[in-house]
């Protein structure tokens, strides 16, 4: 069974950062694409960022560009996403998510979230 | 960057009644569209993708049609487990972005 489970989220003082990482399991991470979608309170679907499966290549909403770096470690099965500069509106659900097939842009499963909060 | 417009933003459909939700997109995505569905405190679930294929495990009663610019997701005779938010999302172009979802209450 494919499983992503995220940690890492919390409350976080606004210019202030956090690492958010997600742990796979029940497939070969190393050969999918990985993707961050978040959710603000009470709102709808955010596309947020996209790391390659080998690392090689990111791709980041123009939102978080500059203040967010996603990465891997194939080797740990694990999922990363580093939040610097943190605003109110960056507050949401972040939630890890596989590709349906290795060169799919649908995703199944999602993770079941981790959620930042980002006030003083 | 496409932006996906859904409607109505709430369906207030009575168990057992069909329930159609629309998706439309700023420019043609052809069936590269795809549903999920969000249930309180959980995270989405995949309903359909390629416009109209069911994910694995999904119910026969959810059907998706549709094709370029607007698409239709059906719940033929719903549940009571199906009143929920359901969204959609364009994979055709990077990148992917998603509708603002429909919310689907009892009536």
């Amino acid at each position: 069974e494919v499983q992503l489970v995220e940690s890492g989220g919390g409350l976080v003082q606004p210019g202030g950062s956090l690492r958010l990482s997600c742990s796979a399991s029940g497939f070969t991470f190393s050969s999918y694409a990985m993707h961050w979608v978040r959710q603000a309170p009470g709102k709808g679907l955010e596309y947020v960022s996209a790391i390659s499966s080998n690392g090689g290549s990111t791709y980041y909403a123009d939102s978080v560009k500059g203040r967010f770096t996603i990465s891997r470690d194939n080797s740990k099965n694990t999922l990363y996403l580093q939040m610097s500069s943190l605003r109110a509106e960056d507050t949401a659900v972040y939630y890890c998510v596989k590709p349906y097939n290795w060169n799919s842009n649908w995703f199944d499963p999602w993770g079941q979230g981790t959620l930042v909060t980002v006030s003083s | 960057e496409i932006v996906m417009t859904q409607s109505p933003a709430t369906l207030s459909v009575s168990p057992g009644e069909r329930a159609t939700l629309s998706c439309r997109a700023s420019q043609s995505v052809s069936s590269n569209l795809a549903w999920y569905q969000q249930k309180p405190g959980q995270a989405p679930r995949l309903l359909i993708y390629g416009a109209s294929t069911r994910a694995t495990g999904i119910p026969a009663r959810f059907s998706g049609s549709g094709s370029g610019t607007e698409f239709t997701l059906t719940i033929s005779s719903l549940q009571s487990e199906d009143f929920a938010v359901y969204y959609c999302q364009q994979y055709n172009n990077w990148p992917v972005t998603f509708g603002g979802g429909t919310k689907v209450e009892i009536k």
